[in-house]
């Protein structure tokens, strides 16, 4: 069966330190690979994707992330992280079929 | 632009009672995804539709049904309620009915179970 793992389940960076959330898949076909941001309150918003091509991925609000076939893995970075950058951050899976599998979620809290 | 709407925002029931949710998706998407989102726990899958037929099932309580109508906005009709179904409900929608498509989310549904 799929199944997503996010490895951090809490982080807590200062303002301008960079950012690196952990994300890896149990898949051996070809998948699509999303990373969504849940701001406290709201709803689901979607960071980036992966679909092919490129392995590095460049998303919203200076967002990126590296698609590692022969790691399984799908790992977000930021250079510089925001007071506003605080969420919580979901990696999610889809194989093909209509169901995406997500993460457990990474709470990111970033200190001013 | 027209994002995916939910309603109501916020459903407070008792224990026994039934609910209807209501997902609309962003106009010329065909298909409609259902989430459950526990307090402090990640989205749960529930169950989908493409162009009005069940597509795929996930954890859905039996006492749980959904349908997509014929403008493809989908009602989750949950019965027998219990206190663990209280929880954000999400609905998302997309185009084409195909996983690469990326799912839009509406804001949710926060169900309060008494």
């Amino acid at each position: 069966a799929q199944s997503v793992s996010q490895h951090n389940h809490h982080v807590i960076l200062s303002e301008a330190a960079s950012l690196e959330l952990g994300c890896n898949y149990s898949y051996g076909g070809t998948v699509n690979l999303f990373w969504y941001v849940q701001y406290p309150g709201q709803h689901l918003q979607l960071l980036l994707k992966y679909f092919s091509g490129d392995p590095l991925v460049k998303g919203i609000k200076g967002f990126e992330a590296e698609f590692i076939k022969s790691k399984f893995s799908f790992n977000l970075r930021k250079p510089s992280v925001q007071w506003s950058d605080t969420a919580e951050y979901f990696c999610a899976v889809n194989a093909g079929g209509f169901k995406t599998i997500f993460g457990a979620g990474t709470r990111l809290f970033v200190k001013a | 632009a027209a994002g995916v709407i939910q309603s109501p925002r916020h459903l407070i029931k008792e224990k026994r009672e039934t609910a209807t949710l209501k997902c609309y998706p962003i106009p010329r998407h065909d298909t409609v995804y259902w989430y459950q989102q526990g307090p402090g726990q990640d989205p749960q899958f529930l169950i989908s539709f493409y162009e009005k037929m069940q597509s795929d099932k996930g954890s859905i309580p039996d006492r749980f049904s959904a349908q997509q109508f014929s403008d493809y906005h989908s009602e989750l009709n949950m019965s027998s309620l219990e206190l663990g179904d209280s929880a954000l409900y999400f609905c998302a929608s997309s185009r084409a009915g195909q996983g690469n498509q990326p799912q839009h989310f509406g804001d949710g549904t926060r169900l309060s179970i008494l």
